[in-house]
This record gives structure tokens, sequence and C-alpha cells, in this order.
């Protein structure tokens, strides 16, 4: 186990609904990244937060954002859900050395199954 | 540009055979590749990872191999297992980023 949790497990939306998922990092950890899974796919990268700050983003529209804590837990909003919404989406956790910008591989946590009906 | 394409999309091995799985990439400016292995309704778990300047990376019964010119990199599973059945993903880190690009995964199925 990596140490970083998620929750819900398991959420069923409509259609134009908000969400929102949360993220524990792992211990130490100061770098939270979020991505989308869909089924059968590789993980998308949707953004991270470090230190509280949006550090980068993937190709997702304005209707995802996110928010990271001072105890570096995050989360992800998802509004006016859409059909295609419907993915596993996953957190991990890293350690940014934010001289560098080196980072340590990411960690992920289980996930959360979004299924937007 | 950003792509990383991976195959075989599916692999079934017997017991005690070799697995590889091969991953290909564009993007001169990736520093970085971790191979994640994932079971079902889990997220994935890092395996391995290899930078640019080592062409080949041993940790057990896994080896990644790294070929810079050709672009590539590939990860060998000896002595596969069962347990190992799992579906595996290539990823690929921009330098200077924090975005991990994925390949599309190939699910292994070890064989008794």
């Amino acid at each position: 186990e990596t140490g970083v949790t998620q929750s819900p497990t398991h959420l069923i939306k409509t259609r134009g609904q908000q969400v929102t998922l949360r993220c524990s990092s792992q211990s130490g950890h100061n770098t939270v990244s979020w991505y989308q899974q869909a089924l059968g796919q590789g993980p998308q990268f949707i953004f991270q937060y470090y230190r509280e700050e949006e550090n980068g983003r993937g190709n997702f529209p304005p209707r995802f954002s996110g928010l990271q804590f001072p105890n570096y837990s995050s989360e992800l909003n998802v509004n006016a859900l859409e059909l295609d919404d419907s993915a596993l989406y996953l957190c991990a956790s890293s350690l940014a050395d934010k001289k560098a910008m080196v980072q340590e591989t990411q960690y992920f946590g289980p996930g959360t199954r979004l299924l937007v009906l | 540009q950003q792509q990383v394409k991976q195959s075989p999309q599916s692999l079934i091995v017997q017991k005690g055979g070799i697995s590889i799985i091969n991953c290909a990439y564009e993007n001169t400016a990736f520093d970085y590749f971790p191979w994640y292995q994932q079971f079902p309704g889990k997220g994935p778990a890092l395996l391995i990872a290899i930078r640019p300047d080592v062409s080949e990376k041993k940790e057990g019964r896994f080896t990644i191999s790294f070929n810079k010119s050709a672009k590539q990199f590939s990860l060998h599973i000896m002595d596969s297992q069962p347990g190992d059945s799992a579906t595996y993903f290539c990823a690929a880190r921009l330098g200077g980023s924090e975005k991990l690009v994925f390949g599309k995964g190939t699910k292994l199925t070890v064989n008794p």
C-alpha cells in the first residue's frame, strides 16, 4: 500500500451535477496530481498541485478544478458532469524539491470510480 | 509528439516464461520512464523506473531495457508467475514538468 487514500471509492451522479473527490497524500509528500483513467485506457493527467497552487494542467476543460490544503490533501471538483466523465479518478502524491523541481516517483491511490448517468 | 505507444495490447505467457512489453516515444524532452502495474480495482503501483542515461536496470525478475537512439524502452519479466497477471503501463515524464504521459496498457495473463 502506498499510503495515498481516496474517497469515496465509488460514486454515481447524473449528467449536469457536480462532484467532489478527495485525496490524502502519503506522509511527507507535498505534491498531488490527479489523473482520469477511462475504461481500458492509461491514466490521463488532469492537473497537479504543489504547496496549494496549481502547478501544471493537462488538456481538461475549466469545469475540472482542484484545491490543495495546508496538510497537502487535495480535492478534485467537476462541474456540469457529462457522460464521458465516467472514469476512474486517480490521485498520486510525490515529493517535489522546489529548487531543482525534481520529483520523486508519483505514488497512486486506489482511485474513485465515477459513473455519470 | 507527447504520446507513448505501447505494445502489445494483450499478452499470454506460460508460467516460467519471459514477458516482454515494448514502448516507444517521440519527444526527446522526456527524462524519466517508470513502469506501473495495475490490478483490477486498484490504482497503478510503481514497478521499476529508469532515466535515459542508463541502458538497463534490473530489480529482481523485472528489467527495463532503454534504447535512447531508437527512443524505445521495454519491460522484461523473467520467470513469469500467475501472480504477475495484471495490466502494465509504461509512462514518460516531460523534463522540467510534473506530467506523466502513459501508454495505453498491456494486459498480461500468465497461465499456470
